[in-house]
């Protein structure tokens, strides 16, 4: 009953670094997507991802790639850290039927950027 | 631009004292909307659901809400809080059949034993 599994839960990286945030479901979802949260902002949408091999920007894209290379792995890669991206990641999937809004969550990985 | 606004920020109530967290949605078109909570140390989890009907939901654990379309809002009701209601709720909205679901700033709620 693993759910959504993120990797890893905590990372710690210098200002320039890169990073990739591995997410998966086992639950044969066809959306995923990628949420920030920063205390007093809730949860904003940085990437989602409808189906297989589509990608689409959310609210806060900038400085962020995501890939969706099978249905059950959605990354996303910070290309160069920056401070203000210093946040906690949750990834999430949900079933179809169009329900297209986030049902199941990961644990959410907290990220530090030097 | 869509946004979703929560009134307070934290919430401290006494058990068995009733519940109502404010939610406020800017939106064209019809809109879907969602509560959803965090438990201390565990995932983010949808307590309930509005999409089309009855205006009056109702989810789990005596959770309802109320959407009130001439209001632009959501409200979250509870009459009799717990203990184990401490956690953080968080409003969200969506365009209907859309996938960009925009969350609140959260709300913390703070039951006393």
């Amino acid at each position: 009953n693993a759910g959504v599994t993120q990797t890893p839960k905590f990372q710690v990286l210098k200002t320039g670094q890169s990073m990739t945030l591995q997410c998966a479901q086992d639950m044969n979802h066809n959306s995923m997507y990628w949420y920030r949260q920063d205390p007093g902002m809730g949860l904003r949408l940085i990437y989602y991802s409808a189906s297989e091999g589509t990608t689409d920007k959310g609210e806060v894209p900038n400085g962020y790639n995501v890939s969706r290379l099978n249905k059950r792995e959605f990354s996303l890669r910070l290309e160069s850290a920056a401070p203000s991206q210093t946040s906690v990641y949750f990834c999430a999937s949900s079933e179809d039927g169009g329900a297209r809004q986030p049902q199941h969550f990961g644990d959410g990985t907290r990220l530090s950027i030097l | 631009a869509q946004s979703v606004s929560q009134h307070n920020h934290h919430v401290i109530l006494s058990e068995a004292a009733s519940l109502e967290l404010g939610c406020n949605y800017s939106y064209g078109g019809t809109v879907n909307l969602f509560w959803y909570v965090q438990y201390p140390g565990q995932h983010l989890q949808l307590l309930l659901k509005y999409f089309s009907g009855d205006p009056l939901v109702k989810g789990i654990k005596g959770f309802e809400a109320e959407f009130i379309k001439s209001k632009f809002s959501f409200n979250l009701r509870k009459p009799s809080v717990q203990w184990s209601d401490t956690a953080e709720y968080f409003c969200a909205a969506k365009v209907t059949g859309g996938f960009k679901t925009i969350f609140g700033a959260g709300t913390r709620l703070f039951v006393k034993a």
